[in-house]
């Protein structure tokens, strides 16, 4: 089983400034991995996908980037909608696909 | 407007069983596979099992096969989670999902609102 781990767990930021989270595999899984947001009392939400494609509806603001087994996620500004915990998910272990712990970004 | 709209959640006792349903729409529900996750309270996420766009090809993590069964009813638009042999680790939230595209991409593209099972004596 490919493991994922995140970090940093907490982020604490203010609205405008960048923020950066890390997902690291145990194994490589190439560039099968996606990113979801979910906000509290929310469903999760598909963000990224195969490491860097913007799902529908995905504001630019949002990028990744990686392959192998390091990956990032970057929220350029942030806004007050972003405030959430953030997921990745990789795929390349069919299909016994695995979600990382969350990374948590609160309001500074 | 997508839409995936679930129920059957419930308190159930170890070893019962339970169905979960969700009705899709706002897309064409037999052109994409079908995927349940779960999320125990303060756990991670953990992908559960997934259906084929047809219904003719399943998938399931190791610690629920044999126990639960997933199934679709594409002319109802209707997935459904079949539950047997309950344990207190299965407790959790039950998400349905909409896979990215009909190939089984294994991207989970659209999530339900989810619904509590909860398996207690």
């Amino acid at each position: 089983e490919v493991v994922l781990t995140q970090s940093p767990a907490t982020l604490s930021l203010s609205p405008g400034e960048r923020a950066t989270l890390s997902c690291r595999a145990s194994q490589s899984v190439s560039t099968y991995l996606a990113w979801y947001q979910q906000k509290p009392g929310q469903s999760p939400r598909l963000l990224i996908y195969d490491t860097s494609n913007r799902a529908t509806g995905i504001p630019a603001r949002f990028s990744a980037s990686g392959s192998g087994t390091d990956f990032t996620l970057t929220i350029s500004s942030l806004e007050p909608e972003d405030f959430a915990v953030y997921y990745c998910q990789q795929r390349n272990d069919w299909p016994l696909f695995t979600f990382g712990p969350g990374t948590k970004l609160d309001l500074k | 407007e997508v839409q995936l709209v679930q129920s059957g959640g419930a308190v159930v006792q170890p070893g019962g069983s339970l169905r979960l349903s969700c009705t899709g729409s706002g897309f064409p529900f037999d052109d994409y596979a079908m995927h349940w996750v779960r999320q125990a309270p303060g756990k991670r996420l953990e992908w559960v099992c997934l259906i084929s766009w047809d219904g003719r090809r399943a998938w399931y993590t190791d610690s629920v096969k044999g126990r639960f069964t997933i199934s679709r009813d594409n002319s109802d638009a209707s997935l459904y989670l079949q539950m047997n042999s309950l344990r207190t680790e299965d407790t959790a939230f039950y998400y349905c999902i909409k896979d990215l595209r009909k190939s089984n991409t294994g991207y989970l593209d659209f999530w339900g609102q989810g619904t509590l099972v909860t398996v207690s004596s």
